[in-house]
Parts: C-alpha cells; sequence; structure tokens
C-alpha cells in the first residue's frame, strides 16, 4: 500500500468543521485514497473514497489536491459521536487488502 | 438488511484450549477478511478469503490459526492452543468483490484467555 501519513490527534469544537489532512505522496495514478473510522470498541467504518475529483456523501466531504499527495476529510459539523479514530488507506496489489496504520485521534469537545 | 454477523462477541478461554469465530458476510458478498487488533493497538490484517479459497494469508501467524469459507455457512477463524497473547478482538469484513476498497465490518468478536 502507498504510505499514508497523519497527524496522531486533533481536537474539534462541536458543531465545527473537523478537517482532517492526510499525505500519500507515493500515490500512484490509478490508486484511490478511502477513509475509515473506528469508533471505541466498535467495527471500522467505511466512510467515503475518491480518486481524483472532490466527493461528497452524507457522512463527510473528501478533498483531494491536485497532484493527489494529499487529501482532506472534512466533517462539516462535527458531533460528540464522530469522537473516533481515522484512517487514511491507499490500498494496492490488485485488490482490497486495507492496511490500517496509526490514523488521527479525533476528539470532539462540547 | 442484515450487515456483517460475528459470533460469539465474547468468548473466554483457558490458556490450550481452541477457539472458534464465525462470521457471516453481508448478504451476496463472497470476499471475507479478519483483522485482529490488540489492546490498545492498530487493526492488523490477518487473511482474505473467498468461497473455499484463501487468497491471502500474509497477516496470520505461522502455527496454531487457520481460516476458511465454505461454500455453504460463515466463515471461520479457529485458534488452536490459545494462549493469553492472543486475547484481542477479532474482526471480520467482507465485500462484494476483489477489487473496491468499500469493506463492511462487523462488530467483532473479543477474545479473553485466562
Amino acid at each position: 500500500d502507498a504510505k499514508t501519513t497523519q497527524p496522531p490527534s486533533m481536537d474539534c469544537a462541536e458543531g465545527r468543521a473537523a478537517n482532517l489532512p492526510c499525505n500519500h505522496s507515493t500515490i500512484s495514478g490509478n490508486e484511490y485514497v478511502y477513509w475509515y473510522r473506528q469508533i471505541h470498541s466498535q467495527g471500522p467504518q467505511y466512510i467515503i473514497h475518491g480518486l481524483k475529483n472532490n466527493e461528497t456523501n452524507e457522512m463527510a466531504s473528501l478533498i483531494i489536491t491536485e497532484d493527489r499527495k494529499s487529501s482532506t476529510l472534512i466533517l462539516p459539523h462535527a458531533t460528540l459521536r464522530d469522537t473516533a479514530v481515522y484512517y487514511c488507506i491507499v490500498p494496492a496489489g490488485g485488490y482490497n487488502k486495507l492496511i490500517f496504520g496509526a490514523g488521527t485521534r479525533l476528539a470532539v469537545h462540547p | 438488511n442484515a450487515g456483517v454477523m460475528q459470533n460469539p462477541r465474547h468468548l473466554v478461554r483457558r490458556r490450550g484450549q481452541e477457539a472458534r469465530l464465525r462470521c457471516s458476510p453481508m448478504k451476496g458478498h463472497s470476499h471475507v477478511y479478519w483483522y485482529r487488533q490488540l489492546p490498545e493497538e492498530g487493526l492488523k490484517f490477518m487473511v482474505y478469503l473467498q468461497k473455499e479459497n484463501i487468497i491471502d494469508e500474509s497477516g496470520m501467524p505461522k502455527e496454531r490459526f487457520s481460516a476458511e469459507f465454505p461454500k455453504e455457512g460463515p466463515s471461520i477463524l479457529r485458534i488452536q492452543q490459545v494462549v493469553r497473547g492472543d486475547s484481542a478482538a477479532y474482526f471480520c469484513a467482507s465485500s462484494t468483490d476483489r477489487d473496491t476498497g468499500e469493506l463492511f465490518f462487523g462488530e467483532g468478536s473479543r477474545l479473553t484467555v485466562l
């Protein structure tokens, strides 16, 4: 998998936007960027993925830079329930063997 | 529309016993993945299976661990002669095909070895 780098932790006030960055400078042209999160003790949850264009769904938005070397996951109005570890993953190898790194531990506070 | 079902949710075993963890993928999914999460650590890939085939077992410990996904029934992760270091949460995920990175995870099975 292409190596990804994320800050170990971030804080966000409830109701504000949470912007979680990820660097993936070794990504190749046909590799997607996936974001997952793990709320304490639960199974990981898929959030969003993208290749080149920005993506939005009911959970979040994904902004990918033009050179594709980095991306930002945006939770537009963070709630306390968004407190979790967020993982940025670039799977490779022809199939979806996801390798989870340390992720970013997001704490949303009142 | 049930999600990925894992059972048991909690399992306690004594050292030397066997542990069997089951995973029923989402309906229509034929690809299953097992991950292990040791206490206070990250998720580690163990094995990727399709029906009746092990595709990638590069993350499986060389001894005592085995996995299967038979033509009928759930996927099974089997741990023989458990040791205290096997205490962990074991997560199963499923997907529709091999090329999507969108995996659906179960709630995990938590194994405690006394």
